[in-house]
């Protein structure tokens, strides 16, 4: 496709249950990000790839969470032991690379821990 | 830290009217600042970016105004329609990495 594609959509989880997100960027882009939105929040980083130097893990807000970058293409956001402060959308943008100030971001997926 | 402030009540305006939205932020005066619309259940989509030298930056309808003594930047949308309503979020760069710092946006709502 075209966009950032990232799935599920939507997912529901029990608290303490492992969830893993998946994200596809736009072919060539070597940048990828992923953010988390709380509902009627900004934007709040987690983690950057450029393509193969060390991930700025900066972001994370515990332990519980990793992310890995296959490359330059498909990346995967993992939440381990998840807990209820952890629902909220997860947003993955892309960008041609480090030079390239403007991020191309997919639809986000949806998770909700009871 | 670096932080954003946007105006959290929604924006209420009559079509064709024009919107001003405001982003101020606190610390030190980033290399550029970009501008974001965000419908719901959709994630963000680039609009404009003005770098720290640039006082105004137009794109059809929309206009981009920074100033860095004020700390601030406005963020016009002319003859507005219903179809501009939606989230604006405002971002800038966290320190000289290109790792975005977001505001939590103002909503816009367009009446017909």
């Amino acid at each position: 496709g075209a966009g950032v594609s990232q799935s599920p959509s939507n997912k529901v989880t029990e608290k303490g249950k492992d969830v893993e997100l998946r994200c596809d960027p736009i072919s060539g882009h070597t940048a990828l990000y992923w953010y988390r939105q709380r509902l009627g929040q900004g934007l709040e980083f987690l983690i950057y790839f450029q393509g193969n130097s060390a991930p700025d893990k900066s972001g994370l807000p515990s332990d519980r969470f990793s992310a890995e970058r296959t490359g330059e293409s498909v990346s995967t956001l993992t939440i381990q032991r998840t807990q209820q402060e952890d629902s909220a959308v997860y947003l993955c943008a892309s960008s041609l690379g480090p030079a390239q100030e403007t991020q191309y971001f997919g639809p986000g997926t949806r998770l909700l821990v009871l | 830290s670096q932080k954003i402030e946007q105006n959290s009540e929604a924006l209420n305006i009559q079509e064709g009217k024009t919107a001003t939205l405001t982003c101020n932020y606190t610390n030190y005066s980033p290399a550029y600042l970009q501008w974001y619309r965000q419908d719901p259940g959709r994630g963000p989509v680039f609009l404009l970016l003005i770098r720290e030298n640039e006082k105004e930056k137009r794109k059809e309808r929309l206009k981009v105004t920074f100033d860095t003594t004020l700390k601030q930047s406005l963020f016009h949308i002319t003859a507005s329609q219903p179809a501009d309503s939606a989230t604006y979020l405002c971002a800038l760069p966290m320190d000289s990495s290109y790792k975005l710092i977001f505001g939590s946006g103002t909503r816009l709502l367009v009446r017909p």
